[in-house]
């Protein structure tokens, strides 16, 4: 697999390999995040999520890293297929509070582009 | 239902033109959410309804105008757009108020000519 930071905008890769997409978040009262994949045309797709009281879930093929100390985020991806091909944002929450309403925030986004 | 529905899937308007946006849902969510996206951007927030009431405004122009008219509906209501609002707008809800994966529409896409 390879690793790009999201400073890069693509992430290519072969079908059958781990793929891991990094994510820096910058509001370290975020208390719970969440991966999308979004398709071309589409709306963003639900991934995976993962609370600030986790540092790991998985998922079916997926798994989330949480490492709270440096505001980092990952996404791995077991045996990429093409039809993960897309693009794949976190996205982070800050907590404003009990009750107080969500504010999804997206980070920037990365393509993943799967070789055959 | 699982899904959040937005009509129409595009549209092309006129700057002095008055169009509507619609986004249903049937999955009991109570907060409701309008997204502006641009071409390889991500989605940026505009607006936020929680249980029918408007929550969220971000500093979006009055050109913009949403509302809910009851829990399963969230219409945006545009006049008098700048072609710079041309995007794909994209429709979310969620469970509760916090913390909260959001189900996504697939959007409308907008040209203002």
């Amino acid at each position: 697999g390879e690793s790009v930071g999201l400073h890069l905008p693509t992430l290519s890769v072969q079908e059958g390999d781990n793929s891991i997409i990094n994510c820096a978040y910058s509001n370290s009262a975020s208390d719970y995040f969440i991966w999308y994949k979004q398709e071309s045309g589409k709306g963003p797709q639900f991934i995976i999520d993962i609370r600030s009281n986790m540092d790991k879930r998985q998922g079916q093929r997926v798994t989330v890293l949480l490492n709270k100390t440096v505001k980092h985020l990952s996404l791995q991806i077991a045996a990429t297929q093409p039809g993960d091909s897309a693009v794949y944002f976190c996205a982070e929450n800050p907590n404003q509070g009990p009750g107080a309403n969500s504010k999804l925030t997206f980070g920037k986004g990365i393509t993943l582009s799967v070789r055959p | 239902d699982t899904e959040v529905t937005q009509t129409p899937k595009h549209l092309v308007m006129g700057m002095t033109n008055k169009k509507s946006l619609k986004c249903e849902q049937h999955m009991g969510h109570r907060a409701m959410y309008w997204y502006k996206q641009k071409a390889k951007k991500p989605p940026e927030l505009m607006f936020v309804y929680s249980y029918e009431k408007l929550s969220i405004n971000e500093s979006v122009p009055s050109r913009f105008s949403p509302e809910c008219p009851n829990s399963s509906l969230l219409n945006l209501h545009l006049h008098a757009l700048q072609p710079e609002d041309s995007a794909l707008y994209l429709c979310a809800s969620s469970q509760g108020v916090s913390n909260y994966g959001y189900t996504f529409g697939s959007g409308t896409r907008l040209t203002v000519v």
